[in-house]
């Protein structure tokens, strides 16, 4: 069974950073691309990027609104990737979801993240 | 960037109606295009990738068409459980875009 599970959301102040994870199982991870979304409170889904399986060259992509700010990694050999956010900003507030594929076949149930001072 | 106009934002419908949901890209994207299920509190589940094809054990109630620029997602019969909140999504070029969704409410 295809598993995605999200951690290391929290409250955090604005200007700091945060590291989320997503641990996946289920499925052979060093094959698939990577994605992240977010959701902000009452508001609809937007991108926030992805990582190529290294198959494809372990390139990523980003949304302007976090580009420079996010990095988006992984580890395969534990099958996880991560979401580095730094110089966080108020409008970050969001649930934040990890997905399999780039076209987000599989979601993780998210982690939320309050950026808040 | 590609601008996704989906429409409407908002409708209700009567248990066994045929309901469509349009997504309009503002630039050609071929077929890839999702459309998402989010029921309230709840994770997103993509219900139709590549614009047309139904995703494993999702009712045959539910499809989707369309190539380009025009993409509709109909249900055919409309279901108590299908109360929720539909989005597209196209990955046809970067930054990938959602539609700003269409909140179905059963009459």
């Amino acid at each position: 069974e295809v598993q995605v599970v999200e951690s290391g959301g929290g409250l955090v102040q604005p200007g700091r950073s945060l590291r989320l994870s997503c641990t996946a199982s289920g499925f052979t991870f060093t094959t698939y691309t990577m994605s992240w979304f977010r959701q902000a409170p009452g508001k609809g889904l937007e991108w926030v990027g992805f990582i190529e399986d290294k198959g494809h060259g372990g390139a990523t992509e980003y949304a302007a609104s976090v580009k420079g700010r996010f990095i988006i990694s992984r580890d395969d050999s534990k099958s996880t990737a991560y979401l580095q956010m730094n110089s966080l900003k108020t409008e970050d507030t969001a649930l934040y979801y990890c997905t399999k594929g780039g076209h987000a076949d599989y979601w993780g149930p998210g982690t939320l993240v309050t950026v808040s001072s | 960037d590609i601008q996704m106009t989906q429409s409407p934002s908002a409708m209700s419908a009567s248990v066994g109606d045929r309901v469509t949901i349009t997504c309009r890209a503002s630039q050609g994207i071929s077929n890839s295009l999702g459309w998402f299920q989010q029921k309230p509190g709840k994770v997103p589940e993509r219900l139709i990738y590549a614009a047309a094809t139904l995703e494993s054990g999702v009712p045959s109630r539910f499809s989707g068409s369309g190539s380009g620029t025009e993409f509709t997602l109909t249900i055919s019969s409309l279901q108590p459980e299908d109360f929720a909140t539909y989005y597209c999504l196209q990955h046809n070029s970067y930054p990938y875009t959602f539609g700003q969704g269409t909140k179905l409410e059963i009459k």
